[in-house]
């Protein structure tokens, strides 16, 4: 069975702390892994896209890995802001499929001043 | 931002009504998706669409309708709306899948069925 799954389901941290996201999946046959960012009451916005020949790509201060081996990825973000407290989404999609598109269930992480 | 707008942005209505929720892009992406987001569940697929007239059915299709008659437009419909309807729904672009492209999302239509 296709499936994403994240961890921890929330965390709270102070602002200027770094934090690591995990995500770990049973998408078979793998084609990428995408890391969203979603405000309360918005769409997702993309942070990262990791095919399986990449293992890191950063975007400012997220920082994404992929473990294609061991089907595990990580976001990790660096010196956190109050502007990061957000649901952070994984999401992995099937090789050459439209509808194969897994999402997790999502981490909710709170920044605390 | 793909340009990505979808009206009503809230709707309530009654159980048996119908409902049509809009989706409408201006990047000419081919591919545009419905998702519906619940409590506890990551967004799940209601349909796609590959091109113009050109739809499928995702995981959670039933009871859902789609069409598809400009690039630009993906209408999703609801022929009879049911309590356990009520969510939140997204719409998505993606220009491609092989290679690989962003999905870009649209703000959401909070949906309520009475």
């Amino acid at each position: 069975k296709n499936q994403v799954e994240q961890s921890p389901q929330s965390l709270i941290i102070l602002e200027g702390k770094n934090c690591t996201l995990q995500c770990n999946y049973t998408v078979s046959p793998f084609s990428n892994l995408r890391w969203y960012k979603q405000d309360t009451g918005r769409g997702p916005v993309s942070l990262t896209i990791m095919t399986f020949s990449e293992n890191t790509k950063s975007n400012g201060r997220y920082t994404a890995t992929l473990d294609a081996d061991t089907k595990q990825s990580s976001l990790h973000i660096t010196a956190s802001q109050l502007s990061d407290s957000a649901s952070y989404i994984c999401v992995v999609s099937a090789y050459s499929s439209a509808s194969k598109i897994i999402f997790g269930s999502g981490t909710r992480l709170s920044i605390r001043p | 931002d793909a340009g990505i707008t979808q009206s009503p942005r809230h709707k309530v209505t009654e159980t048996g009504t119908p409902v049509t929720l809009r989706c409408h892009q201006t990047e000419n992406h081919r591919y545009m998706y419905w998702y519906r987001q619940d409590p506890g569940h990551g967004l799940r697929l209601i349909h796609y669409s590959y091109g113009v007239k050109d739809t499928d059915k995702g995981e959670v299709s039933d009871g859902y309708s789609v069409s598809r008659s400009k690039t630009e437009d993906f209408l999703l419909t609801l022929e009879s709306a049911t309590s356990s309807q009520t969510s939140v729904y997204f719409c998505a672009t993606q220009q491609a899948i092989a290679p690989p492209e962003l999905q870009y999302f649209g703000p959401g239509t909070r949906l309520t069925v009475l």
